[in-house]
């Protein structure tokens, strides 16, 4: 069975600061998303990952995927306060189903 | 194009009555999948279905839970004499092919708002 962790849980960053949320996943898988949600919201896709290797930007985050290691990261450069919210990873697994990371609820400090 | 829509946004029901959760996914899509959100959790798979068919629900509890997507009409999570832990948020997605097979296009799942479920 497919199981997919994030870490850290929660991550309280200053504003300007740099960080990463890590995600890994247990079985073979090829494909990998990134969302956001803020609260009491529904899920905002950021990122699809489609190959081994493959890294996407957009704005201040930036998504990589190692598939070997079944890992995906996804870096926060300079973060500001808007970017506060809840990422999730999700990957796909053999069966086509979405399975879901924990979460990181980030909080971004001024 | 609207979007994945479902309603009620919000929903509260006293314990043993039923609830009713609403998907009409966005205009060409006739894969719908049916999530579960617990509070402070993450989304946990239930249910997928395309038209008049249920293909994976793996994910679905054994009792009170069914769910159903007609060859007309919304996709519809039905949940039986509710109790205090059905509240959650369920969120429905849709997509063009069977997720994640196929082209492009079969590697977009869109989220629909959610449903927030309250059992009093």
């Amino acid at each position: 069975e497919l199981k997919v962790e994030q870490n850290p849980l929660f991550l309280s960053m200053q504003e300007g600061k740099n960080y990463t949320i890590y995600c890994n996943y247990s079985t073979t898988s090829d494909r990998l998303y990134w969302y956001r949600q803020d609260p009491g919201k529904s899920l905002e896709s950021l990122f699809v990952l489609l190959s081994n290797g493959a890294v996407k930007q957009e704005g201040r985050l930036m998504a990589s995927l190692d598939t070997k290691a079944r890992l995906s990261t996804l870096h926060i450069t300079a973060a500001v306060h808007d970017l506060s919210a809840t990422y999730f990873c999700a990957v796909v697994s053999i069966t086509n189903k979405l399975i879901f990371g924990t979460g990181t609820l980030l909080a971004v400090q001024p | 194009n609207a979007g994945v829509m479902q309603n009620p946004r919000h929903l509260v029901r006293r314990r043993g009555q039923e609830a009713r959760l609403r998907c009409s996914p966005m205009k060409g899509h006739s894969h719908v999948y049916w999530y579960r959100q617990l509070p402070e959790e993450g989304l946990k798979f239930m249910v997928y279905l395309q038209k008049e068919n249920i293909i994976d629900e793996s994910g679905m509890p054994k009792e009170r839970f069914s769910a159903e997507f007609p060859k007309e009409g919304p996709s519809i999570l039905r949940i039986q004499q509710v109790v205090r832990g059905d509240s959650a948020a369920y969120f429905c997605a849709s997509s063009p092919f069977v997720f994640g097979q196929g082209g492009p296009g079969a590697n977009v799942l869109t989220f629909g708002a959610g449903s927030r479920l309250t059992v009093l």
